[in-house]
C-alpha cells in the first residue's frame, strides 16, 4: 500500500505571493491533518479534515487554509507569504479503524524569500 | 493548554548501549494517548511507539520501551542495543482520544557513537 505523498518537495516563493501544498492521503484513509515544522516553534498543528469537513484547526492566522476533496486528497493554501511562513509542511492521514495511528508524508519544503 | 517538555536537546550513546529520552506533559484529560516519533534526517516522520493512558502497563516494541508514569506525567523512551540507524530527531506527542490533533514537544535529537 501506498505512503502518504505530498508535492511538491520543495518551493521556493517570494514574499506577498500565495502557494499551494498537495497531500495524497493512505488509500482508505479519509483523515487528513497538516503540521507545520520550523526550527523556532517546532511541530505545530495547522487543521485536519475528515471527509471533506474542517474538524480542528490550530492557532495560525486566516492567510492559512485547507480543503479536502471527495477523494480524501487535501491542499493547503497559504497567502501573502511571509518570510516566517518558511518552514517544513508535513501532513499526516489515519483512518478511522486505527484513528491512533497517524501515518506522515515526506513533507513540502517551503523556503519563502 | 495541554504541553510537552523534552528537556534533553540532544544525547548521544555508544552503539549497543542502552539510551533513555525524557518527556513530560501537562494536561487536565483523562482519556488520551502519548506517542514517541522518529524523524531521520530524511524528514519522513515514523511511529516508534504508542501508550494509550488507561493502560497501565508499560508498551513495548522490539527493542523501545516507554516508562509511563500517568500520576507523574511522564513518559520516557528507552532503547535498547542502540544501533546507528536509531540516530534521528525523537518527538514525543500527545493527543486526547477522540481528535487528531497531536502536540509534540521539542525534541531529542539523538546521535549514536560507534
Amino acid at each position: 500500500k501506498a505512503g502518504v505523498t505530498q508535492t511538491p518537495r520543495y518551493l521556493i516563493k517570494t514574499r506577498g505571493q500565495q502557494v499551494t501544498l498537495s497531500c495524497s492521503p493512505i488509500s482508505g484513509h479519509r483523515s487528513v491533518s497538516w503540521y507545520q515544522q520550523t526550527p523556532g516553534q517546532g511541530l505545530q498543528f495547522l487543521f485536519e479534515y475528515f471527509s471533506e469537513t474542517q474538524r480542528n484547526k490550530g492557532n495560525f492566522p486566516g492567510r492559512f487554509s485547507g480543503r479536502q476533496f471527495s477523494n480524501s486528497r487535501s491542499e493547503m493554501n497559504v497567502s501573502t507569504l511571509e518570510l516566517g511562513d518558511s518552514a517544513l509542511y508535513l501532513c499526516a492521514s489515519s483512518s478511522y479503524l486505527t484513528p491512533y495511528e497517524q501515518y506522515f508524508g515526506p513533507g513540502t519544503r517551503l523556503t519563502v524569500t | 493548554a495541554q504541553t510537552v517538555t523534552q528537556s534533553q536537546p540532544e544525547m548521544s550513546v555508544q552503539e549497543a548501549e542502552t539510551v533513555t529520552l525524557s518527556c513530560t506533559y501537562d494536561t487536565s484529560e483523562s482519556d488520551y494517548y502519548l506517542f514517541w516519533y522518529k524523524q531521520p534526517p530524511s524528514r519522513q516522520m515514523i511511529l516508534v511507539i504508542r501508550q494509550e493512558a488507561y493502560k497501565q502497563q508499560n508498551a513495548t516494541e522490539n527493542r523501545f520501551s516507554v516508562n509511563f508514569q500517568k500520576a507523574a506525567k511522564s513518559f520516557s523512551l528507552k532503547i535498547s542495543d542502540s544501533q546507528l540507524g536509531d540516530a534521528a530527531m525523537y518527538f514525543c506527542a500527545y493527543r486526547i482520544q477522540g481528535a487528531q490533533k497531536l502536540v509534540f514537544g521539542q525534541g531529542t535529537r539523538l546521535t549514536i557513537n560507534p
